[in-house]
């Protein structure tokens, strides 16, 4: 699976957009990009992901890039709640094959107040 | 519906001891992965686990071992205890073969003493 660069830390302010990048500049054509996020001693929380479009859930935005060397998470009206470890992972999904998430060190975002 | 169930929450344990974690996945999920969380060297794969069979496996020693059941529920075990096995051991399942995220159980802390 590709490796994935994020920033280390970042800062956003409460009711604010945080929008969190990652590269992914070796990323392969049947790889997905996903997004999840660690709040402190729990379990990673799946946010959302994407192959090529951009998308949209409840939780967040994915924009990819057209080429796909990077994306960026948006959490559109940041709460404090979001203060969280943000992990971008590249995984390869083909139908009934193993698959790991492999993890980085992530983005630890905190929103303040 | 209910999450990904992890028992026990914490446990301490004694060099040289044996342990066995518990999952229970979502309902209808038939893979399985767990994980090791360290302050070192972050959130590491260890195993996954569809159908009963073991498909995957991360880079540990021989004294972790895994099993799934005919209903899909899971357990690990982690012979002869060190130190550096103290850890938050997550489970993650997910349905079978398609591109949805994994959802995870809060974990359990393993302190080894």
């Amino acid at each position: 699976d590709a490796k994935t660069t994020q920033p280390t830390s970042m800062d956003c302010a409460e009711g604010r957009a945080a929008n969190l990048p990652c590269n992914h500049s070796t990323i392969s054509g049947n790889e997905y990009v996903y997004w999840y996020r660690q709040i402190h001693s729990q379990g990673p929380q799946y946010i959302i992901h994407g192959l090529k479009n951009n998308e949209t859930n409840e939780m967040a935005s994915l924009i990819i890039t057209e080429d796909r060397k990077s994306s960026t998470l948006i959490l559109p009206h940041a709460t404090l709640r979001d203060t969280a470890v943000y992990y971008c992972i590249v995984v390869k999904i083909s139908s009934g094959s193993a698959r790991q998430l492999t993890f980085g060190s992530g983005t630890q975002l905190t929103v303040l107040p | 519906k209910a999450g990904v169930t992890q028992t026990p929450r914490y446990l301490i344990k004694t060099r040289g001891q044996q342990v066995t974690l518990s999952c229970s996945p979502i309902s209808g999920h038939r893979s399985v992965s767990w994980y090791q969380q360290t302050p070192g060297q972050g959130l590491q794969f260890l195993f996954e686990y569809f159908s009963e069979t073991q498909r995957n496996k991360g880079n540990f020693p021989g004294r972790f071992s895994g099993r799934q059941f005919s209903n899909s529920r899971s357990e690990m075990n982690v012979s002869t205890l060190e130190l550096g096995d103290s850890a938050l051991y997550l489970c993650a399942s997910t349905s079978t073969g398609g591109v949805d995220g994994y959802t995870f159980g809060s974990g359990t802390r393993l302190t080894v003493v």
